[in-house]
């Protein structure tokens, strides 16, 4: 069955450094996502991306976030000068949508700490 | 903004029970969907329902839409424990955005 991968699995940084997530889609869904989940909590929807551009993006999805899909395959989400709160789990996800019935595939997520 | 809410947050079960979780949206909904997460493990699509008054089986699990889309729920039957993780519905209204409930974590009690 199709997947969707993210590296790196685990990512520890200092504050006010750049991250950048990365994740491969499955090959044949166009709608794709970034969400966060801070340890314990729920998941948090950031942006969502079609057609090669954002198509919405929450409150949390600020200046210093960013999303590209720079070559096709890879999605890769950014994170230009990191902060404490920061540290979460981040989840990709691709989705397929087939006569109005959606199914979307999470990736098996990076772990993200900052110090 | 919408909102979410799941209940209860937390729910032991005893192996081979039947537990309810509740999921209430502050707006009307187009779909929601439901994902399970086990521990340590990100979530995976378990449904999703469209119209109002949808009922929909997974073997012992059953789906509800409300009859006015803004409510769901999850009845699991002759609870087992495979059944331990986090059940999280999500809503989307309209757009791209799906928000997710706060979750229902299930323990199994053997």
């Amino acid at each position: 069955e199709p997947e969707v991968t993210q590296t790196p699995s685990h990512q520890v940084t200092q504050m006010g450094q750049e991250v950048i997530l990365r994740c491969v889609p499955i090959s044949n869904h166009l709608y794709f996502y970034w969400y966060r989940q801070i340890l314990g909590q729920k998941v948090e929807f950031l942006v969502s991306f079609y057609n090669n551009e954002i198509s919405e993006k929450s409150e949390i999805f600020d200046d210093q976030f960013s999303v590209e899909r720079p070559d096709g395959s890879n999605f890769t989400l950014k994170i230009r000068s990191t902060k404490l709160e920061d540290s979460a789990m981040y989840f990709c996800a691709s989705m397929s949508r087939l006569a109005g019935l959606e199914t979307q595939y999470f990736g098996p997520g990076t772990r993200l700490l900052v110090l | 903004g919408q909102q979410v809410m799941q209940i209860p947050q937390y729910q032991h079960v005893q192996e081979g029970e039947d537990f309810t979780t509740y999921c209430n949206s502050s707006t009307t909904l187009s779909n929601i969907q439901w994902y399970k997460q086990r521990p340590g493990g990100h979530p995976v699509f378990l449904i999703q329902l469209v119209k109002s008054g949808e009922v929909k089986k997974q073997k012992r699990l059953t789906f509800q839409f409300g009859e006015a889309k803004k409510n769901s729920s999850l009845h699991i039957t002759a609870t087992q424990t495979t059944d331990v993780g986090t059940y999280f519905c999500a809503g989307r209204a309209a757009g791209n955005k799906l928000t997710f409930g706060g979750g229902t974590r299930v323990l199994v009690k053997p």
